[in-house]
């Protein structure tokens, strides 16, 4: 089956700079990329997502690269904000009919040093 | 707004007895999953089903374990004698089929068995 890894899965950085989360994934089947943000006793909420037919995609502060040869994706946040404290979580999956399930990463807790 | 609600959000059991959660997904969603998340992990994929029929369950989904959606809606979670290991966050998701997979989730039920 599908295997995800995230790194890091702590990272603090200050207001204002940016970060980097990256994902790899094994199963080159794979072609549907969302990234989830989870804040402390509440469910996952999508971010931002991508499929494999592309291989960036922006909205405002938040921006999904994918290299499909690798096998990676990376989440990319700029201008962070204190509010952009929270687990982040990358997942893969296969898109098509009848088979949908989300393989998650382990999460990356970002905390933003004000 | 008509997310994923779930219901209860929090439940206390004593091991042994059985627990049943409700997810309501969002409006016309077809697509309605179950995921498991425990402290520090992400989210596991439990089971899956698209209108009333379940179409896919995890290895994780053990014996004790039944989830239904009888007139593909609303769907139930139920977890019979329960154990400590079962502990955890229980969470629902929806999709719609036409939409290109874009996976919502609720703010999940977590579980103490104690």
């Amino acid at each position: 089956g599908e295997n995800v890894e995230q790194h890091p899965s702590t990272l603090s950085v200050q207001e204002g700079d940016s970060a980097v989360i990256k994902c790899t994934y094994s199963d080159s089947a794979s072609n549907y990329f969302p990234w989830y943000k989870q804040e402390l006793g509440k469910g996952p909420q999508l971010i931002i997502d991508i499929r494999s037919n592309v291989g960036e995609k922006k909205d405002q502060r938040i921006a999904v690269t994918l290299n499909k040869t690798a096998k990676h994706f990376s989440l990319h946040i700029t201008e962070t904000q204190p509010e952009d404290s929270a687990v982040y979580f990358c997942a893969a999956s296969i898109a098509n009919f009848g088979n949908e399930k989300l393989t998650f990463g382990t999460g990356t807790r970002l905390t933003i040093i004000p | 707004d008509t997310g994923v609600s779930q219901d209860p959000r929090h439940k206390i059991t004593k091991r042994g007895q059985n627990v049943t959660f409700r997810c309501d997904p969002i409006s016309e969603h077809n697509r309605l999953y179950w995921y498991r998340q425990t402290l520090g992990q992400g989210p596991e994929f439990l089971t899956y089903f698209q209108n009333e029929a379940q179409l896919e369950k995890s290895r994780l989904l053990s014996d004790r374990f039944s989830a239904e959606r009888p007139k593909g809606s609303f769907s139930t979670l139920e977890i019979q004698r329960t154990e400590q290991g079962d502990s955890a966050m229980y969470l629902c998701a929806s999709s719609h089929s036409v939409s290109g997979n874009t996976i919502y989730f609720g703010e999940g039920s977590w579980l103490t068995v104690v």
